[in-house]
């Protein structure tokens, strides 16, 4: 069945490591985005891919960093600059640039700093 | 940029009652969606809706996207505890590159 990957479910990171949070799809999706979920708040958008090998930040950028080398990869890295990274992590992929006919979220990752 | 408000931020009903939200928009939007999100898991479409004035049911939720294309409104009928999650509005207008605005979403508590 064809749809997107979330993994690990959850992670653990200790203060001042990086973590990489893995997004596969297998949709033949175009574009490829990433949110943050904060408890009890909306979606805010972290950085986002239309096509493979090109990317843009976001509303919440600072602190992480992505790649597109293939399409139906899109990972996420959660760096030491990131100082509030405990959150619940969703990628989404959509058939066309812009989601006209919705996104396809994964399941989450959810990050908790120890 | 473009902003969506949507209301109420949080519902606690009784099981069995009809709920209603809505989404507002402070620009027009040729695209409304509703998701769901259960609890530790990532939202699923609920309704897509593609033209104003359009009703579209799917079972006991029924979405309206807003004569004025600056609005859309989710009925869910005869509440049932697994109706319990948040519920997202989201809207896109169809400019090259422009993508899905998501509104802060609705979170339903259901009492049996």
């Amino acid at each position: 069945d064809g749809g997107i990957t979330q993994s690990p479910k959850y992670l653990f990171r200790k203060e001042g490591q990086n973590v990489t949070l893995s997004c596969e799809q297998n949709l033949n999706h175009d574009a490829m985005y990433w949110y943050r979920q904060d408890p009890g708040q909306g979606l805010r958008l972290i950085y986002y891919s239309q096509i493979v090998n090109d990317f843009q930040k976001g509303d919440i950028a600072e602190g992480y960093s992505v790649s597109r080398e293939k399409k139906e990869s899109f990972p996420l890295t959660v760096t030491s600059a990131q100082k509030n990274p405990t959150a619940f992590y969703l990628c989404a992929s959509s058939m066309e640039a812009g989601g006209r006919y919705g996104y396809t979220f994964g399941s989450g990752t959810r990050l908790t700093v120890v | 940029g473009q902003q969506l408000n949507q209301s109420p931020q949080s519902m606690f009903i009784q099981e069995g009652e009809d709920v209603s939200m809505n989404c507002t928009s402070s620009s027009i939007f040729n695209t409304w969606l509703w998701y769901k999100q259960d609890p530790g898991e990532g939202p699923v479409l609920l309704i897509a809706l593609y033209k104003a004035g359009e009703l579209t049911s799917n079972g006991r939720l029924t979405a309206q996207f807003g004569i004025t294309r600056k609005d859309s409104f989710l009925n869910i009928s005869a509440s049932i505890p697994s109706d319990v999650g948040i519920y997202f509005c989201a809207g896109r207008y169809n400019n090259a590159g422009n993508m899905l605005t998501f509104g802060g979403g609705t979170r339903l508590m259901v009492k049996p």
